[in-house]
Order: C-alpha cells, then sequence, then structure tokens
C-alpha cells in the first residue's frame, strides 16, 4: 500500500478545471521532498508531466500545473480537453522506506 | 534521441527463473540511475529499485527487497530485473525509467515488458 494517497478518480466537462491531491506525510512530501507527476494513458507506457513539483518538461502544454504545500501536493489541469483522460500518479522520495521513492495511488480522470 | 528499449513479453511458470532486459541509448548510460517499475494488471504503479550503472549501486524498495535482483552491464548500456524463482503474483508490466539528473524525476521510460507467470 502506497504513502502517498490520491483520489481513485475525478471527472470534469470538456473545458473546465480539475485537480488532484496527492497526500502525503512528514517522512516524504512534508519532509522538503520534489514531488513528480505522470500521465498514463490507456495501454501506453507513463510519461513525466511534472517534475520538481512545479516544472513542465519541453512539450507538456501550459494546462497542466502542478504545486505543494505542508505534506500535500496538486495537480492542476485547466481547459480540460478529451485527450486528457488518463492516470494520474504522483511520486515522492520517502525517508521512511530505506532510500527509496514511492508512487501515488492513482487517480483516473475522466471527461464528461 | 534518449530511449529506452525493453526486451519482449515473457510467459513462464512459477518457479522458473529470469532475466528481462531494458536498454538505453542517445545519452550517458553511466551518468544516470535506471529505475524499476511494476504494475500489476489493473493497478497501479510500485517504484521497485533502481541502479547507476556507473558503480552498480543499488536501492530497493523494503517491498522488493529480496524478491527481485536489479542489475546493470555498463558495457552494453543494459540494466537487468532477475527474478529466481516466479511466482503467480509476479505477473505485471515492467517498465524501466531513467532518472533525470537534478530533480530524480523518471524522464524516460522504456515500452514495458509482459511477464506473465502461470501453470
Amino acid at each position: 500500500q502506497s504513502v502517498l494517497t490520491q483520489p481513485p478518480s475525478v471527472s470534469g466537462a470538456p473545458g473546465q478545471r480539475v485537480t488532484i491531491s496527492c497526500t502525503g506525510s512528514s517522512s516524504n512530501i512534508g519532509a522538503g521532498y520534489d514531488v513528480h507527476w505522470y500521465q498514463q494513458l490507456p495501454g501506453t507506457a507513463p510519461k513525466l508531466l511534472i517534475y520538481g513539483n512545479s516544472n513542465r518538461p519541453s512539450g507538456v502544454p501550459d494546462r497542466f500545473s502542478g504545486s505543494k504545500s505542508g505534506t500535500s501536493a496538486s495537480l492542476a489541469i485547466t481547459g480540460l480537453q478529451a485527450e486528457d483522460e488518463a492516470d494520474y500518479y504522483c511520486q515522492s522520495y520517502d525517508s521512511s522506506l530505506s532510500g527509496s521513492d514511492v508512487f501515488g495511488t492513482g487517480t483516473k480522470v475522466t471527461v464528461l | 534521441e534518449v530511449q529506452l528499449v525493453q526486451s519482449g513479453a515473457e510467459v513462464k511458470k512459477p518457479g522458473e527463473s529470469l532475466k528481462i532486459s531494458c536498454k538505453g541509448s542517445g545519452y550517458s548510460f553511466t551518468s544516470y540511475w535506471i529505475g524499476w517499475v511494476r504494475q500489476m494488471p489493473g493497478k497501479g504503479l510500485e517504484w521497485m529499485g533502481i541502479i547507476y550503472p556507473g558503480d552498480s549501486d543499488t536501492r530497493y524498495s523494503p517491498s522488493f527487497q529480496g524478491q527481485v535482483t536489479i542489475s546493470a552491464d555498463k558495457s552494453i548500456s543494459t540494466a537487468y530485473l532477475q527474478w529466481s524463482s516466479l511466482k503467480a503474483s509476479d505477473t505485471a508490466m515492467y517498465y524501466c525509467a531513467k532518472r533525470s539528473g537534478t530533480y530524480y524525476a523518471f524522464d524516460i521510460w522504456g515500452q514495458g515488458t509482459m511477464v506473465t507467470v502461470s501453470s
């Protein structure tokens, strides 16, 4: 079981804004470790969406944004599009796991 | 182009051994950590472990320590994930991924290797 908790699903109509939370603890996000976000389209490998809490790799639309506060992080998608329908995962380092990272539980985004 | 190419799908029986591979190209293979990620059917991503090919420094998630072995052959820019005795519960898609140099995110992913363990 993951130590980073995400809502199982979120949904929104095209053009709307949705947010996905990633709740951790004092041994991971709350300790100041970076949070990264990945998008996994059906049947494909994950793709890096946000790194270092709020940075977008080249080619990722600015509709995607990340933030972090305290023991939680969030991914926001503004101007939701049909192609954004996918699974999203957060990732961070956890000092209680012997030098290893952990992924969040994952969130399915549905475009209504 | 930076890419990771993984070996093909495998079908094995319980108790058999297996070693799958991940070949890097387009970058300095010895300078970046390579990680392995499990995704069981219909489930989420699980961080298994990472290796630094430059000196073979390896870290495992406590959940996978002792269950798998991660290794690398820097002479052929290839990382490996191996099992000595497979179980049905090892059935999953396995991804390798390159860790970025600054923020330690997985910036490049392999296409995945499906491992099916069934009697």
